[in-house]
Formats: C-alpha cells, structure tokens, sequence
C-alpha cells in the first residue's frame, strides 16, 4: 500500500524558509512516477507548487518558481521542497502526492494527509 | 493563470443527480484529456475521483462520471447520497508555463 508522508515545521517565521520532506512508503521513488507538491490556504482551493521525477527533472509553478527548490533523494525514498523568502500569503496546508502516471501532465493519485505551515510575522 | 471557474456550489437530494462543471480554454481542458476532478471532506486531502476527463481509479463508486464537451469538463454524480457531501475540485493540464491548474472547487451539499 502507497503511502506519503509529509513533514517539517508548523511555523516559519516572515522572510525565512519554509522546508518540508515527503516520506514515500510502500513504493519505490524510482519507479517511475513523477511527484508533487501542492498547496491549500485556509478556506481556499488547491494550487499546485512543482513536480519532480526521480531522475532530477523539476517542473515548478512559474508564480512560486523564484523562491521554489524541490530535491529528491532516492536513497531515502523521499522528496523534499524549499520555499525561501516566505510570507503570510504562504500559509497554507501543504500536501505531497504522486502523479498517475510518469507524466507531469498526469493527475495525483496518492496523496499524503498534508501538514499545516502557519507564517508568522 | 487563475483557477479554472467552477460553480461555487450545488446541491441536490439523496438519490438525485447533479452535475458540477469546470470552464476552461483551448489551452487546457479543450485542447487536452488530462482533466481530473478531486473530492476533499474537510479537513481531509483530496481522493481522486476521475482520471483522464473520464476515467475512474479502481475503488471509486460507479456513480460518479466525467465528461469533456469543448472547453468544459463536467463531473456527474448519480444517486446521491449524504456521503457525497463535500467540496470537489477539477484540475487540467495547460500549455501555459503554469502547467497543471486547479478549479476554485464546488461544495456539494446533500439536502
């Protein structure tokens, strides 16, 4: 059984960086898949962050992509993101999930239960 | 590029059908089959519930459905039951440089 995993910390602090691992269980990274990051403020909708696959390739949201660095590692099984420079408008509940298929163009069919990261000034 | 426009909410009662549409443009959902629509219960991450503008993951009840019909997707909910109750998302690959966009999501209420 796929599961994910998300951790890191719950408050960051205004103009610091925000870094979150996901676990992946029960399934090799290598195996083909590519995998995401994606992000819901309180009350809002979802939007996606960035993907990577586990050769390195990354494809990120161009409105997050100067602040935006997502890193696998697949001695570990794990994916991992970096969001620098982070404000009140980047709190949120963040969520790993894995693309259906081995396309970036593909939808999330496993999720992780999503962490929440709170920005305080 | 903003969300995909979906109607804020909808309802309907226990074994009716509704239907939740999702707008977009030839660049998105009218130029590609990569639409898929989540179901988020609060305080849950989204499930995937169609795949592929119509396609359902092993598991997902035969009740839901997914059409494309030019720009816009829609996602079907038959025999409505209280467990339906909960917000649902569609979600499209792009040409943009954004790639992957998100609806503004559609709450579902169960009368």
């Amino acid at each position: 059984q796929v599961q994910l995993q998300e951790s890191g910390p719950g408050l960051v602090k205004s103009s610091e960086t925000l870094s979150l691992i996901c676990v992946v269980s029960g399934y090799s990274i290598n195996s083909g898949h590519f995998w995401g990051w994606i992000r819901q403020p309180p009350g809002k909708g979802l939007e996606w962050i960035g993907s990577i696959y586990h050769r390195g390739s990354t494809y990120y949201n161009p409105s997050l992509k100067s602040r935006l660095t997502i890193s696998v590692d697949t001695s570990k099984n794990q994916f991992s993101l970096n969001l620098s420079s982070v404000t009140a408008a980047d709190t949120a509940v963040y969520y790993c999930a894995r693309h259906t298929a081995a396309s970036v163009f593909d939808s999330f069919d496993i999720w992780g239960q999503g962490t929440t990261v709170t920005v305080s000034s | 590029q903003s969300a995909l426009p979906q109607p804020a909410s909808v309802s309907g009662s226990p074994g009716q059908s509704i239907t939740i549409s999702c707008t977009g443009t030839n660049s998105d959902i009218g130029g590609y089959n990569y639409v898929s629509w989540y179901q988020q219960h609060p305080g849950k991450a989204p499930k995937l519930m169609i795949y592929d503008v119509s396609n359902r993951p092993s598991g997902v009840s035969n009740r839901f459905s997914g059409s494309k019909s030019g720009n816009t997707a829609s996602l079907t909910i038959s025999g409505l039951q209280a467990e339906d109750e909960a917000d649902y998302y569609c979600s499209s690959y792009t040409s943009s440089s954004t790639l992957v966009l998100f609806g503004g999501g559609t709450k579902l209420t169960v009368l």
